[in-house]
């Protein structure tokens, strides 16, 4: 069963660079695809972007310019890096990962990132 | 960008009744199409995928059906763990997107 845990500061000050982790345990990181999907309070969902156990990236259009995925194989775990942030970015940011479906069943817990000075 | 346009809003039954949700896709996503549930202060968790598989461990009770752009998940009879966020998403072409979500509520 593959478990992902999210990680990094919880408040960010705006125009400032976000960065969080997303540490995989039960699986390896050298398949499948990885994906970040935020949450603002009371809001929907959004995804992110996506990056392959081989480096290819694919981002929201929306965030492009602003938006880094990366991955580490050695530590299992991939990143998240959103620069020149403001109050529209504060969210529940989620890492997540297919399963044999193709789709994102599994998921972190989430963590709650606020932009304010 | 596709957009995924769900319906009602909010829906409110009592447990026990049948629970019938909507997602319209703003251009055909084939059978792409995922059902979340969401709870509060909880991750989504993945009910259906395809338009209809329903995916590992989910009950019996949740189905999906509808490809190109109208789809619909049942819950057949309301359990009262069920009463939470249902959100569609579809994986088309990218970007990914997923629709506003269905609250169901206990009336």
């Amino acid at each position: 069963q593959v478990q992902l845990q999210e990680s990094g500061p919880g408040l960010v000050k705006p125009s400032e660079t976000l960065s969080l982790t997303c540490t995989v345990s039960g699986g390896s990181i050298s398949s499948s695809f990885w994906s970040w999907i935020r949450q603002p309070p009371g809001k929907g969902l959004e995804w992110l972007g996506y990056i392959s156990y081989s480096g290819s990236t694919n981002y929201n259009p929306s965030l492009k310019s602003r938006l880094t995925i990366s991955v580490d194989t050695s530590r299992n775990h991939f990143s998240l890096r959103l620069s020149s942030v403001t109050a529209a970015d504060t969210a529940v940011y989620y890492c997540a990962t297919y399963d044999h479906s193709n789709y994102l069943a599994y998921w972190g817990q989430g963590t709650l990132v606020t932009v304010s000075s | 960008e596709i957009v995924l346009t769900q319906s009602p809003a909010t829906l409110s039954l009592s447990p026990g009744e049948r629970a019938t949700l909507s997602c319209r896709a703003s251009q055909s996503v084939r059978d792409y199409l995922a059902w979340y549930q969401q709870k509060p202060g909880q991750a989504p968790r993945l009910l259906i995928y395809n338009g209809i598989s329903r995916a590992t461990g989910i009950p019996a009770r949740f189905s999906g059906s509808g490809s190109g752009t109208d789809f619909t998940l049942t819950i057949s009879s309301l359990d009262p763990e069920d009463f939470a966020v249902y959100y569609c998403q579809h994986r088309s072409n990218w970007p990914f997107t997923f629709g506003g979500g269905t609250k169901v509520e206990i009336k």
